[in-house]
């Protein structure tokens, strides 16, 4: 059974664009969140989405935004990226909503 | 409201010693205890979980007892390897909004 998905593995990208970080979760996982690993900072949490509904965001600016897909898949949308979005993110997928999480590889995304 | 707080690290022990994680918590109602494993340029892999108090999670020689009357949920592994060596976080889900993680705790065994 394939894990979580992430795509790309690596982005770069110069201070002031836009970034699209991807995600398919599990088979059968409808449940998708997804949190910033910045050095030093431990995991922040950025989205939950379940069913295809945002169901909660953390402290994050409106930059910072996503959507499920029917599919269950989901993208992330940074917008007018800043030096400090430097970070691995991180996608997980559970089978029902906040039951165990299963974590892909992330997505380390570079601002220059 | 829920948090978790771990150990500070980074830890150090040399191959075959005694492993344990100091994790305690705090959350209203009666949450899910994690505890994942994350490998150099890797993604966090579950380790193993505890749903209930006195529930024991175990895998790999990893285990942690969910202990409510002290909050804790404490990692230990009877004999390290050098392969142990990764970041380890504990974790918790009331069933509410969003996991909560601890800060984590980087373990480096050496030969």
């Amino acid at each position: 059974e394939a894990g979580v998905t992430q795509s790309p593995t690596h982005l770069i990208k110069t201070r002031g664009q836009q970034a699209t970080l991807r995600c398919s979760p599990i088979s059968g996982h409808t449940s998708v969140y997804w949190y910033q690993q910045a050095l030093g900072l431990g995991l922040q949490f950025l989205l939950w989405y379940d069913e295809g509904e945002e169901r909660n965001r953390g402290n994050f600016p409106p930059r910072f935004s996503g959507r499920q897909f029917p599919n269950y898949s989901s993208e992330l949308n940074v917008n007018a990226l800043e030096l400090e979005d430097s970070a691995l993110y991180l996608c997980a997928s559970s089978l029902r909503p906040m039951t165990e999480a299963f974590f892909g590889q992330g997505t380390r995304l570079t601002v220059v | 409201g829920n948090s978790v707080t771990q150990m500070e690290g980074p830890v150090t022990l040399s191959e075959e010693a005694f492993l344990t994680i100091n994790c305690t918590y705090t959350a209203t109602g009666y949450p899910s205890l994690f505890w994942y494993v994350q490998y150099p340029g890797e993604g966090l892999q579950l380790l193993l979980k505890a749903t209930k108090a006195d529930d024991k999670g175990s895998n790999k020689g990893f285990e942690a007892t969910y202990r409510k009357e002290t909050t804790s949920f404490h990692l230990e592994k009877g004999s390290v390897q050098v392969s142990d060596s990764a970041v380890y976080f504990c974790a918790l889900t009331d069933l509410g909004n969003q996991f909560y993680f601890g800060t984590g705790t980087s373990l480096t065994v050496i030969p």
